[in-house]
């Protein structure tokens, strides 16, 4: 079993749709949860960072994570074609700038 | 200007020949990561270098080489190429106790 498992997609959604995209993970010690969105021919950016369970809302964005399950997911609200983009889950044992796995990452396509 | 240049962008290459990758980061950065990614895989870590004289191995590292020669400049070499190395390579920088790693535009690379 990887570490990091994320349904890879892909997703198409109408705009102003409410978009959920999931990860499960097999390592009790990560305690450090991300998501990256890379657009097309670009490197991952930071989207979300949160440190162990709890819920962090950014905007339209928001991150929860439930480490009882294991289980992150990033929520999409009145989903926009500029979200477009492939989101990867990231984990950590120790912080955002050691070394991270990753999941699959999800591409996700939001139409006008 | 990039934080995190790449060059090149693309590079296509035949079976057994040698190449090199580089990545350039005007960050100021300690830490420096090569990653490879697939469709399908998602990102997975080759190298990382927390500086100068610290470089570990990654995931998938077996192919592989690096060489870090300043705190800015961190290069992988593929020493025979193989068709299986063809994926889009991204380099990436971080700073202890921060969120985020800083990934480069990626190099698009094709083993024939």
């Amino acid at each position: 079993q990887k570490e990091v498992e994320q349904d890879p997609g892909p997703l198409s959604v109408p705009e102003g749709a409410i978009v959920s995209l999931n990860c499960t993970y097999s390592n009790s010690a990560f305690q450090y949860f991300m998501w990256y969105r890379q657009y097309s021919r670009k490197g991952p950016e930071l989207l979300m960072y949160t440190y162990s369970s709890g819920n962090k809302e950014d905007g339209r964005f928001t991150a929860q994570v439930d480490k009882s399950s294991k289980y992150i997911s990033l929520f999409i609200r009145d989903s926009q074609p500029s979200d477009s983009a492939t989101y990867l889950c990231a984990m950590s044992e120790e912080g955002g700038s050691e070394k991270l796995v990753f999941g699959k990452g999800m591409k996700l396509t939001v139409n006008p | 200007d990039a934080d995190v240049t790449q060059t090149p962008r693309n590079r296509i290459t035949k079976t057994g020949k040698r190449i090199m990758l580089e990545c350039s980061q005007t960050k100021g950065h300690d830490r420096m990561y090569w990653y490879r990614q697939d469709p399908g895989l998602g990102l997975r870590l080759i190298y990382y270098s927390f500086d100068v004289k610290d470089i570990n191995k990654g995931e998938i590292s077996d192919g592989y080489s690096v060489s870090r020669q300043a705190q800015a400049k961190f290069s992988l070499s593929l020493e025979s190429a193989i068709p299986n190395q063809t994926a889009l390579y991204f380099c990436a920088t971080s700073d202890p106790g921060r969120e985020t790693q800083y990934f480069g535009p990626g190099t698009r690379l094709l083993v024939l």
